[in-house]
């Protein structure tokens, strides 16, 4: 139990386009649903918090308007970076809490996304 | 603020033998978690152990066990009989509540683990 999938696994776009990334909770539902970024041989820096039905709580230097965190059910979570750039090009990672807890924190396997 | 220190970029072991990857962890919570983490060259993160700050027991999974020492801040991973497919990426994380219900994972840095035939 406690799977976690992300859609796509990578994705190849233009710079200047948008692309969206989705996570779903496939056997629970998900409380809260965070997304993580990951540079080549760096480690996983969280970008935002999200709750089901409210808004996105971002960590702070991320850009809010850039990175769009819809977390309209409690089994989806989609992430949309907007105007993308050579710079976003990073592996996005996600992941779901079941519980309100120190414990919980299930991860997706990752998209990775590159932009030309 | 909370911070994870893994001091050790990469470490090998000999496949069979036990290896120890370091973490100590800074923070003025009373009640935090610990976890590790395995990321292969996959990009997946696998979830290892976890430690409760006040689990007085030290953790243990299978081949893996938390060397739980509060006093000293550290939460090292002892991997036992180290496989091939040990080889892989490890962090150390650390929850923290943010807010109301929330908590959030702050991760080391990482250490690179190679298992040698």
């Amino acid at each position: 139990g406690a799977v976690v999938s992300q859609h796509p696994s990578w994705v190849i776009c233009k710079s200047g386009t948008s692309v969206k990334i989705e996570c779903r909770s496939l056997d629970f539902q998900a409380t809260t649903m965070f997304w993580y970024r990951q540079f080549p041989k760096q480690s996983l820096m969280l970008m935002a918090t999200s709750n089901e039905g409210s808004k996105a709580t971002y960590e702070q230097g991320v850009e809010k308007d850039k990175f769009l965190i819809n977390h309209a059910s409690l089994t989806l979570s989609t992430l949309t970076v907007t105007s993308a750039h050579p710079e976003d090009s990073s592996f996005y990672i996600c992941s779901a809490s079941r519980l309100a807890g120190l414990y919980e924190q299930y991860f997706g396997p990752g998209t990775r996304l590159t932009v030309t | 603020a909370q911070k994870i220190t893994q001091t050790q970029p990469g470490m090998f072991v000999q496949e069979k033998e036990a290896v120890t990857l370091d973490c100590t962890y800074d923070t003025s919570d009373q009640s935090y978690g610990l976890f590790w983490y395995k990321q292969p060259s996959s990009g997946e993160m696998i979830f290892l152990i976890y430690q409760g700050s006040y689990d007085e027991q030290n953790a243990t999974e299978g081949r893996y066990s938390l060397n739980f020492q509060k006093a000293r801040k550290s939460a090292n991973l002892v991997i036992s009989a180290s496989q091939l497919g040990d080889s892989a990426m490890y962090f150390c994380a650390m929850s923290r509540h943010s807010g109301g219900s929330n908590y959030k994972l702050t991760f080391g840095k990482g250490t690179l683990l190679t298992v040698n035939p």
